[in-house]
């Protein structure tokens, strides 16, 4: 059973587009939520989380919309290059608990010159 | 700074073969964890550490095991490898339950 939804499975933006990738999730307890972004043959890398006492943060040209009473949260890239050409996870957890982490099934991006 | 090391990158096995995936962290991090990567799914939790000496379960433990004796130290164990058990390892470490979780760059196991 997955517990965070993640769409689309790919992503083909023109270099300046902006990128948008969507996640549900259903357990309500959950109260942290990070985006990972992973380049072929690394691991993940933490690039941007939200708790759900606000509704958007914005690091840079990177956006989470989060929306409590939909249970949704979505990234957007603004002006994307194409070294931003990678996959893209969410996840949620329940910081209460050890933090365990629950994936998105990733969103593999690809910003065309 | 090394982060997260996980060796070895690469390794195939053969089936019923045993191996132990080796994870070590410089940060000093109470929490660990390890995740099988497969595609299009994700990742998922196998077993998880919240400091020396504790362990608990994921999502995924079956056919696997882990021990913590330090606090650098998480290695994985794979008893009796199966061809099920294909796929990319990552460990993570944290600080705690409020902070970021950082990836070491997996281990790629394939078992034949």
């Amino acid at each position: 059973q997955q517990q965070v939804k993640q769409s689309p499975q790919s992503l083909i933006v023109q270099k300046g587009g902006i990128s948008i990738i969507n996640c549900a999730y259903e357990n309500t307890a959950f109260d942290y939520f990070p985006w990972y972004q992973q380049f072929p043959g690394k691991g993940p890398a933490l690039l941007i989380a939200i708790r759900p006492d606000v509704s958007e943060k914005k690091e840079g040209r990177f956006t989470i919309s989060f929306n409590k009473s939909a249970k949704q949260f979505s990234l957007h890239i603004m002006d994307s290059q194409p070294g931003d050409s990678a996959t893209y996870f969410c996840a949620a957890s329940r910081s209460a608990g050890a933090n365990n982490l629950f994936f998105g099934t990733g969103t593999r991006l690809t910003v065309i010159p | 700074n090394a982060g997260v090391t996980q060796t070895p990158k690469f390794r195939i096995l053969k089936i019923g073969q045993s191996m132990t995936l080796q994870c070590t962290q410089d940060m000093n991090h109470n929490y660990m964890y390890w995740y099988r990567q497969d595609p299009g799914m994700g990742l998922k939790l196998i077993y998880y550490s919240v400091g020396a000496g504790i362990t608990d379960k994921g999502e995924v433990p079956n056919g696997y095991n882990v021990s913590r004796s330090t606090t650098e130290d998480f290695p994985l164990r794979l008893e009796l490898a199966a061809p099920s058990q294909t796929s990319v390892y990552f460990c993570a470490s944290s600080p705690d339950s409020n902070q970021p979780q950082h990836f070491g760059d997996g281990t790629r196991l394939s078992i034949l």
